[in-house]
């Protein structure tokens, strides 16, 4: 089975903080996802990446950059924490699609983050 | 993207079928139909996807609509773990759209 791990389950940071969220798959997949879950608005998509140090902007990217150094790891770095930044967030994994819509994504159980 | 509607939420007893709709009327021809299931304080998990025949898997099956308008999941023998939301989403089939766009799903509640 595919495992995406998250490195915190919670954590708690200060406004103005510099936040680093870390994700690991071991399924050698190419494509990395970064995800933020809030109640009544679903998961939004804030960054993914196709491959080693490529990256694309999701829906919400303001306020997060990302690093893609190495295949099986996806960092997500909020430069400046604020507290609307205070939410679950979700990294998931899968297979390129390659023109097709058939690949699942492997999502992670997710960090809480906090910020006061 | 097109748009899947499912109920806010279902009931349904243990150890019974439990069938979740979803309704996906602007759905075209070369978009999959994908379900995921949201179990308390976890991420999301892939539970099934087809594009148009029924497919089955160890977890559940999807009867799919001839006109692929809606479908249905089809969890043969409800367990109270499978209390969950279970999203229905559509994915495009285009080079470089990897993204899965959630709606709100179905809470569903296993009744012992």
């Amino acid at each position: 089975d595919v495992k995406v791990t998250q490195s915190s389950r919670y954590l708690v940071k200060r406004t103005g903080e510099k936040v680093f969220l870390e994700c690991v798959q071991d399924m050698d997949h190419e494509n990395m996802f970064w995800y933020r879950q809030d109640p009544g608005l679903g998961l939004r998509l804030i960054y993914f990446s196709y491959d080693v140090k490529m990256k694309e902007k999701g829906d919400i990217p303001e306020g997060y950059s990302v690093s893609r150094e190495k295949k099986e790891r996806f960092s997500l770095i909020l430069e400046s924490a604020s507290t609307n930044q205070t939410s679950m967030y979700l990294c998931a994994s899968s297979l390129p699609q390659g023109g097709f819509g058939n690949q699942p994504q492997h999502f992670g159980d997710g960090t809480r983050l906090s910020i006061l | 993207d097109a748009k899947t509607t499912q109920p806010n939420s279902m009931e349904s007893n243990e150890e019974e079928p439990v069938h979740l709709p979803c309704n996906h009327s602007t759905i075209s021809g070369t978009d999959y139909i994908h379900w995921y299931r949201q179990l308390p304080s976890q991420g999301p998990e892939y539970v099934i996807h087809g594009l148009t025949s029924n497919v089955n898997n160890r977890m559940a099956s999807l009867a799919i609509a001839e006109d692929r308008k809606s479908s249905t999941l089809i969890l043969h023998r409800a367990t109270l773990r499978d209390a969950a939301v279970y999203y229905c989403i559509l994915k495009v089939s285009n080079f470089g759209n990897e993204k899965l766009t959630f709606g709100t799903g179905t809470r569903l509640t296993i009744i012992p």
